[in-house]
Parts: structure tokens; C-alpha cells; sequence
């Protein structure tokens, strides 16, 4: 599976922008880049992903490097709910179906 | 459809015994996965069924694990013999065929061997 590398930890303060940078130096033509997220005692949650261009949904943004070799999760005005460990995930279909292979992720702490 | 369900949420169970846990999965979705997470580390896979047939199982941690997913709709994970080292969350997910869909997750099946 192609790498990704993540901070351990960031912080931030409620009603701040949050970016979360994830490096994927190896990524190849048909990996999508997936973000999801992990609240404390529930099951990740899918928050965005994109191939190429980049992507908003009501969640976040995702900003995808014009070579594709890093990426940028936005969460344009962080709150509490939003403190959780984000994980960046390159998903390509010939890798048992697509599976998702979790790291380490980054832990997001959001201040009042 | 109200997602991903997942049953039962605890298990508390002696080493040794059988368990088996279910996952019900987005009705439209013909991908079903089970992932195992232990503390302080993110999920990890185990194994995939696109419909009924499961494509993939070398990732099944031992012979004790195996998963079934008769007619397509939901999916039973069973461990025999348990281990004290079994204890863990079992997450199950579900998606739509393709790389390009996301997958949605259950809460999980919290397991505790004693």
C-alpha cells in the first residue's frame, strides 16, 4: 500500500481554520486520497476525498498539490465536535477492493 | 436506512469460548468489510465480501477467524477459542463497488476476553 505520513498531534481554537497536511510522496495515478475521522469510542467517519481536483463538501475541503504528492484537509471553522484523530488514506481499487489501511493519523485538539 | 448497525456493541466473554458478531449493512451497497482496532492504534483490515463472495481473507489474523456473508445482506464474523490478545473493537463497513466511493463505518463490536 502507498504511504502516508501525518503530524501525531495539532491543535487549535474553536471558530478557527484548521489545515491538516498529509505527505504521499509514492502515490500513483489511481489512488484516490480518502480522509476520514475517528471520534473517541465510535467508528471512523468518511469526510472527503479526491483524485485530482480539488474538493468541498459541506464537512470540509480538501486541497490536492498540482503533482499529488501531498494534500491538505480544511475544516473551515473548527468546534469542539470536530476533536477527533483524521486520518489520510490513498484508496486504490486493485488493493483488496479498495480497503482502507489506517496509520497513525493526527490527533486534532480543539480549545474553547 | 439509518447506516451501518452492528451486533451486539459489548462483548464480555471467557477464553476460550466461541463468539460471533453481526453486521447489517447499507442495503444498497454490495461491499462489506470487518476491520479490527486495539488501543491507541487505527483500524486495522481483516477481510471483504463484494456480495456474497468473500475476495479476500489472507488478512484474517488466524484460522480462528473466519466470516460469512450468506445472501449478500449482512455479514457474521466468528472467533473460536478466544485468546486474552482477541480483545479488541470489530468495525464493519460498507460501500458501493469502486475505489473512487467512500465507505461507512458501524460502531463497532467492543470485544473482552477474560
Amino acid at each position: 500500500d502507498a504511504k502516508t505520513t501525518q503530524p501525531n498531534s495539532m491543535e487549535s481554537n474553536e471558530e478557527e481554520p484548521v489545515h491538516l497536511p498529509c505527505n504521499h510522496s509514492t502515490i500513483s495515478g489511481t489512488d484516490y486520497i480518502h480522509w476520514y475521522r475517528q471520534l473517541p469510542s465510535q467508528g471512523p467517519e468518511y469526510v472527503i476525498h479526491g483524485l485530482t481536483s480539488n474538493v468541498n463538501n459541506r464537512m470540509a475541503s480538501l486541497a490536492i498539490a498540482e503533482d499529488r504528492k501531498s494534500s491538505t484537509l480544511i475544516l473551515h471553522r473548527a468546534t469542539l465536535r470536530d476533536a477527533a484523530v483524521y486520518y489520510c488514506i490513498l484508496k486504490r481499487e486493485e488493493t483488496s477492493g479498495s480497503r482502507l489501511t489506517f496509520g497513525e493519523g493526527t490527533q486534532l485538539t480543539v480549545n474553547p | 436506512d439509518t447506516g451501518v448497525s452492528q451486533n451486539p456493541r459489548h462483548k464480555i466473554t471467557k477464553r476460550g469460548q466461541n463468539v460471533t458478531f453481526r453486521c447489517d449493512p447499507i442495503s444498497e451497497h454490495n461491499r462489506l468489510y470487518w476491520y479490527r482496532q486495539t488501543l491507541g492504534q487505527g483500524p486495522e483490515f481483516l477481510t471483504y465480501f463484494q456480495n456474497e463472495a468473500q475476495l479476500e481473507k489472507s488478512r484474517l489474523l488466524s484460522d480462528r477467524f473466519s466470516a460469512e456473508r450468506p445472501k449478500g445482506s449482512f455479514s457474521t464474523l466468528e472467533i473460536q477459542r478466544t485468546e486474552q490478545g482477541d480483545s479488541a473493537m470489530y468495525l464493519c463497513a460498507s460501500s458501493f463497488f469502486a475505489a473512487s466511493y467512500e465507505q461507512y463505518f458501524g460502531p463497532g463490536t467492543r470485544l473482552t476476553v477474560t
